[in-house]
């Protein structure tokens, strides 16, 4: 069983297209966070949701929209698609935002816009 | 905003061979995490430190948090071609958001 799964792990698409990621987390946490992995692997955080609440929410552009239907998901969806958003993105999730807690990240998702 | 310098940003190294990896910034941090990441999959963590001055092994891995926890180092002693991968540091600061900044990442390859 993994424990941070995201899909799909492979996405190419054509610019000004709109693609979503999802992510899924079976460790019963409570926050959930989206980082963006630039091409000199740089990890950048994005947006963080803790029981569903938005509560980080980094310079980003608008095009970009998390949504997070329960505790164990977190999804991703971008508009309008540019050649900049070409990244992996990592989802993960760590018991709360208390702490030192873990972050447990899943495979990735490497977005290419051509 | 806090930030995270990490040096080097390269490293080859023969096996056996020492090494150190370090962490700067000029800002505090709560909290500090070295994780490990591997080509097509996510970090994983290595280990957390929480008290200035700390240190803690991992086998040949030595991890410190400099006394004002504001720096950490990365030591790792007679590298194996198995120690091959991305190095990342991350900080935790004081607010509730459970926010953790990373460095810039060390990609190590080490030679057999």
């Amino acid at each position: 069983d993994t424990a941070v799964s995201q899909t799909p792990k492979y996405l190419v698409t054509q610019m000004g297209n709109d693609k979503s990621i999802k992510c899924e987390q079976n460790l019963g946490h409570d926050t959930m966070y989206w980082y963006k992995q630039d091409s000199k692997k740089f990890l950048k955080i994005m947006f963080s949701y803790n029981n569903k609440e938005l509560i980080i929410n980094e310079t980003v552009p608008n095009r970009f929209s998390p949504k997070s239907p329960d505790k164990a998901h977190l999804n991703l969806h971008i508009n309008s698609l540019e050649l900049g958003d070409s990244a992996v993105y990592f989802c993960a999730s760590s018991q709360d935002v208390w702490g030192t807690g873990e972050l447990f990240f899943g495979e990735g998702s490497r977005l290419t816009v051509l | 905003t806090q930030l995270l310098e990490q040096s080097p940003q390269f490293l080859s190294i023969q096996e056996g061979e020492n090494l150190t990896v370090y962490c700067n910034s000029s800002s505090v941090f709560s909290s500090l995490q070295w994780y490990r990441q591997e080509p097509g999959e996510g970090p994983v963590l290595l280990v957390t430190v929480v008290t200035g001055g700390e240190v803690k092994k991992l086998k040949r891995l030595t991890f410190q948090f400099g006394d004002a926890r504001k720096d950490s180092s990365l030591h790792i002693t007679a590298a194996q071609p198995g120690d091959t991968g991305l190095y990342l540091c991350a900080g935790r600061g004081s607010s509730n958001t459970g926010k953790l900044i990373f460095g810039q990442g060390t990609t190590l390859q080490v030679k057999p």
